[in-house]
């Protein structure tokens, strides 16, 4: 199994801003995923981040809105850039164990 | 990449009744997941299906992967207020094993 953490838990943010969201998990993984939940919606994947490479993002999601940084094996950080009341959602970072993701706790974005 | 079709989008049962939800894809697929999500809360996995006709069960849950692979049922017995929740489908895929997930199934169960 795998224990997660996410900072913040929740923000309000001015548009244009920008946000940097952490994710820490307890043990050494080789991917790290994040994913964005919009309410009410499913969850859709934004990028997969390897340890000492680049991110690979998913169709419609680019690195410029969307930096991911993967300085070790245990932590990531995902930036939403130049935000929008569309950038308005909740995101979830995971990793994989087995057959499983495990998911951390989320990070509930709200722009003005 | 793979897409799956996840029905009812919503579900009101009443405690006691059995749920459905059902996953279709147009594509064979290799497996396919189940995650539940409690209101306010984040996927928690519950299980994994690979093969054939294959059929799980946890307690109250049954899970099945139907026979040519393109489809899954989970199905809750006698339902009840602790199943509440949106329930999700999705698919493995990718050198990463990044997941796809289905639109979900939220259940209210009422007392």
């Amino acid at each position: 199994s795998a224990v997660i953490s996410q900072k913040p838990s929740r923000d309000i943010c001015q548009r244009g801003t920008s946000l940097t969201i952490q994710c820490q998990v307890d043990s050494q993984v080789t991917m790290m995923f994040w994913y964005r939940q919009q309410p009410g919606q499913s969850l859709t994947l934004i990028a997969t981040a390897n340890q000492g490479s680049e991110a690979t993002y998913e169709s419609g999601f680019v690195i410029d809105k969307f930096p991911i940084s993967r300085p070790n094996l245990t932590f990531s950080t995902l930036t939403v850039s130049n935000m929008s009341p569309e950038d308005s959602s909740i995101y979830l970072c995971s990793v994989g164990a087995g057959n499983e993701q495990f998911f951390g706790p989320g990070t509930r974005l709200t722009v003005l | 990449g793979q897409q799956v079709m996840q029905i009812p989008q919503y579900q009101h049962v009443q405690e006691g009744e059995d749920f459905t939800t059902y996953c279709n894809s147009s594509t064979t697929l290799s497996n396919i997941q189940w995650y539940k999500q409690r209101p306010g809360g984040h996927p928690v996995f519950l299980i994994q299906l690979v093969k054939s006709g294959e059929v799980k069960k946890q307690k109250r849950l049954t899970f099945q992967f139907g026979e040519a692979k393109k489809n899954s049922s989970l199905h809750i017995t006698a339902t009840q207020t602790t199943d509440v929740g949106t329930y999700f489908c999705a698919i493995s895929s990718g050198s990463a094993r990044q997941l796809t997930f289905g639109s979900g199934t939220q259940l209210t169960v009422l007392p």
